[in-house]
């Protein structure tokens, strides 16, 4: 059964305040993402790595850095939290694609829900 | 234009209907297609995934599949309240994924 999951359900901090989120996955997947999701704007990629120490800005980055030290194991840090980062964090992983196999599924954690005042 | 795009609903239909949910993307790369069902405050969970033109079923849902016309579709067969969710299209082109806004559907019992 595949697992990924993500340090807090619901976080509430104040501005300015540096912000880690913690993300494991069990699935030996290479590859690893954040994205924020808001209504009406969907699901938006923050940052993806594809290896251990690599990472890829997604379409929305200023603001957030990444950290991936082990494979299973990838971070999203708020440097200093702003009231519109507040927003549904999260995180997923999948097999890179691979033409043979074309198994390229994403799996999502539970999400965590940031608040910052 | 966006990546992948999708009717945002709101979508209704009694309980025993024939729900259909429609996707088109813009990149005629794109290697493999997946269906979200989204319930309100949870993650997106991974239904049902098609990599070749056509129609792969499984149980209530068949993904269709057109990559000359670019677009990919969500049949739920026997539409149940517990069905009612936000339903997220997505493509994979190499390393990423592309997401649709989702479509809102609701089973009327």
């Amino acid at each position: 059964d595949v697992k990924v999951t993500q340090s807090s359900r619901y976080l509430v901090k104040r501005t300015g305040e540096k912000v880690f989120l913690e993300c494991v996955q069990d699935m030996d997947h290479e590859n690893m993402f954040w994205y924020r999701q808001d209504p009406g704007l969907g699901l938006r990629l923050i940052y993806f790595s594809y290896d251990v120490k690599m990472k890829e800005k997604g379409d929305i980055p200023e603001g957030y850095s990444v950290s991936r030290e082990k494979k299973e194991r990838f971070s999203l840090i708020l440097e200093s939290a702003s009231t519109n980062q507040t927003s549904m964090y999260l995180c997923a992983s999948s097999l890179p694609p691979d033409r043979g196999r074309l198994k390229a599924e994403q799996y999502f954690g539970p999400g965590t829900r940031l608040t910052v005042t | 234009q966006k990546e992948v795009e999708q009717n945002s609903g709101p979508l209704s239909v009694p309980e025993g209907a024939i729900a259909s949910l429609n996707c088109t993307y813009s990149d005629r790369g794109s290697q493999s297609f997946f269906w979200y069902r989204q319930y309100s405050g949870k993650s997106p969970e991974l239904i049902m995934f098609i990599y070749s033109n056509g129609d792969k079923e499984d149980g209530r849902f068949t993904a269709q599949l057109n990559k000359a016309s670019q677009y990919v579709s969500l049949l739920i067969r026997d539409s149940q309240p517990s069905d009612s969710a936000t339903y997220l299209c997505a493509v994979n082109t190499g390393n990423q994924f592309y997401f649709g806004t989702g479509t809102s559907l609701t089973v009327i019992p």
